[in-house]
């Protein structure tokens, strides 16, 4: 049972375009999502965050929206640049005291931004 | 230095064996996880930790234990290693407390068991 998806194993992209990456999830008790990026042979490291009491949070060229209703959730990179060519992934949290303690991922899309 | 270590960064063994993984972390974070990684499939939670006397299953923990030293290091084992556990595994760390709780992981350790 996958709780949280990344329907896109893969997306391209020009350098100084838009690049959206889309996650969906099907536990209405996640209450916090967050982006991880990954590079080959390192660990993910953490990107930007969005709490369930908010519909946008941006951060520099990224920024996540986030629409409860239809429990989907979107990544936006402008522009793109040749380094964020990368693996993202989506994950969520059911919170509690301690947002984003335990996560649940999705399964990844690998971006590549040409320049 | 790098704040979240692991231990071997590769490693190719046989059916059977038994073999351990190490996680080593400087940021002083209370809480610390193992997770697998396998292709199409994101990263999967194995077990975590919460302080050294807190060690808790996650969606995978059949086939592993773990051991928490101390606040710093926290191993994951296979008993009897089989070849569906050949896979990426990585560790993290996060501070735990009131509040959001990002994780930082580790490089990881490619696993093969042949």
């Amino acid at each position: 049972d996958q709780q949280v998806k990344q329907n896109s194993p893969s997306l391209s992209v020009q350098e100084g375009r838009i690049s959206i990456l889309n996650c969906d999830y099907t536990n209405s008790m996640f209450d916090y999502f967050l982006w991880y990026k990954k590079y080959p042979a390192e660990g993910p490291t953490f990107l930007i965050s969005i709490s369930s009491i908010k519909d946008k949070n941006e951060d520099g060229r990224f920024t996540v929206f986030l629409n409860k209703s239809a429990k989907h959730l979107s990544l936006h990179i402008v522009p793109s640049q040749p380094g964020d060519s990368a693996v993202y992934f989506c994950a969520a949290s059911a919170g509690g005291e301690t947002s984003g303690s335990r996560l649940t991922f999705g399964e990844g899309t690998q971006l590549t931004v040409n320049p | 230095d790098a704040d979240v270590t692991q231990t071997p960064r590769n490693r190719i063994t046989k059916t059977g064996k038994r073999i351990m993984l190490e996680c080593s972390q400087t940021k002083g974070h209370d809480r610390m996880y193992w997770y697998r990684q396998d292709p199409g499939l994101g990263l999967q939670l194995i077990y975590y930790s919460f302080d050294v006397k807190d060690i808790n299953k996650g969606e995978i923990s059949d086939g592993y234990s773990v051991s928490r030293q101390a606040q710093a290091k926290f191993s994951l084992s296979l008993e009897s290693a089989i070849p569906n556990q050949t896979a990426l595994y990585f560790c993290a760390t996060s501070e735990g407390g009131v509040g959001t709780d990002t994780q930082y992981f580790g490089p990881g350790t490619r696993l093969t068991v042949l």
